[in-house]
C-alpha cells in the first residue's frame, strides 16, 4: 500500500540555522500539506499546496516558512532561522484528487537548541 | 473561527468493555469531518470521513457516526491492540477550495486494559 515518506526521522539544529524537511507524497496525490504537533498538543495546520503553489496557510505560516516541489516527487518545508519554539514533530500529508481524506507520513522530530 | 472538542480526553476500558468517544465542532461550514488514530511517535492513521448528518461509517470495531453539531466514534468489544489516541478533524468550506486544511481536536487517550 502506497504511503507518505519523510526524512530525516529526527532533526537537531541550533537556534538561527535553517532546516529542510523532506516528503514524498503518495505517488497519484494532488494535494499537499504540512501540519506540526508540538509536543502534548493538537495537530495544527500549516500550509496546502496544490498545482504548484500555496493554496491556504495559517497563522503559524508566517515569513520564515517556505514551501517548494522541487520535483515530481519530493515536497519540502523550509524554516529559515529556527527558534526553540519551532521544536516539534512536522507532518507531511497528501490528499488525492476527488477525496477528501488525508495522509499522513510518520513525522519529522525537529529538535531546536 | 473553526473549533473541535473531543471528550474525554482520557479513557481507561476492560478488555470487551464498548464505550464511545465525542467530537463536538464548530464550523463555518462543513466539508468533511474525519477520524484518525495516532500511535505514540507516530503520524495521525484515517479511519473515516462523514460529510454529511446521518451518515455512518464501520470498520472492524469501530463506528463513526455524525449529527449537525457531533460525531461519535463507538468502540464495540475492544481489544488491547485498540489502544491509541483518536483524533476528530475538520475540514470547512473556506477559500482554499479543497486544500483547505484540517482543523483537529485535542484526541481522546483511549487505553483497552487485558
Amino acid at each position: 500500500e502506497p504511503e507518505v515518506t519523510q526524512t530525516p526521522s529526527h532533526q537537531v539544529t541550533q537556534m538561527g540555522q535553517e532546516v529542510i524537511l523532506r516528503c514524498v507524497p503518495i505517488s497519484n496525490h494532488l494535494y499537499f500539506y504540512w501540519y506540526r504537533q508540538i509536543l502534548g498538543q493538537k495537530v495544527e495546520f500549516l500550509v496546502s499546496f496544490y498545482n504548484n503553489e500555496i493554496s491556504e496557510k495559517s497563522e503559524i505560516f508566517d515569513d520564515q516558512f517556505s514551501v517548494e516541489r522541487p520535483d515530481g516527487s519530493n515536497f519540502t518545508l523550509k524554516i529559515r532561522s529556527t527558534k526553540l519554539e519551532d521544536s516539534a514533530m512536522y507532518f507531511c500529508a497528501s490528499r488525492r484528487q476527488g477525496a477528501g481524506e488525508q495522509y499522513f507520513g510518520p513525522g519529522t522530530r525537529l529538535t531546536v537548541t | 473561527e473553526d473549533q473541535v472538542t473531543q471528550s474525554p480526553e482520557a479513557l481507561r476500558l476492560q478488555e470487551g468493555e464498548s464505550s464511545s468517544l465525542n467530537c463536538s465542532y464548530t464550523v463555518s461550514g462543513l466539508r468533511g469531518l474525519f477520524w484518525y488514530r495516532q500511535d505514540p511517535g507516530k503520524g495521525p492513521e484515517f479511519l473515516f470521513t462523514l460529510y454529511s448528518a446521518g451518515e455512518e461509517k464501520e470498520k472492524e470495531r469501530l463506528k463513526a457516526t455524525l449529527t449537525k453539531k457531533e460525531s461519535f466514534l463507538h468502540i464495540t468489544a475492544p481489544k488491547p491492540e485498540d489502544s491509541a489516541t483518536y483524533l476528530c478533524a475538520v475540514q470547512a468550506v473556506g477559500s482554499g477550495g479543497g486544500a483547505d486544511g484540517l482543523t483537529f481536536g485535542k484526541g481522546t487517550h483511549l487505553i483497552i486494559q487485558p
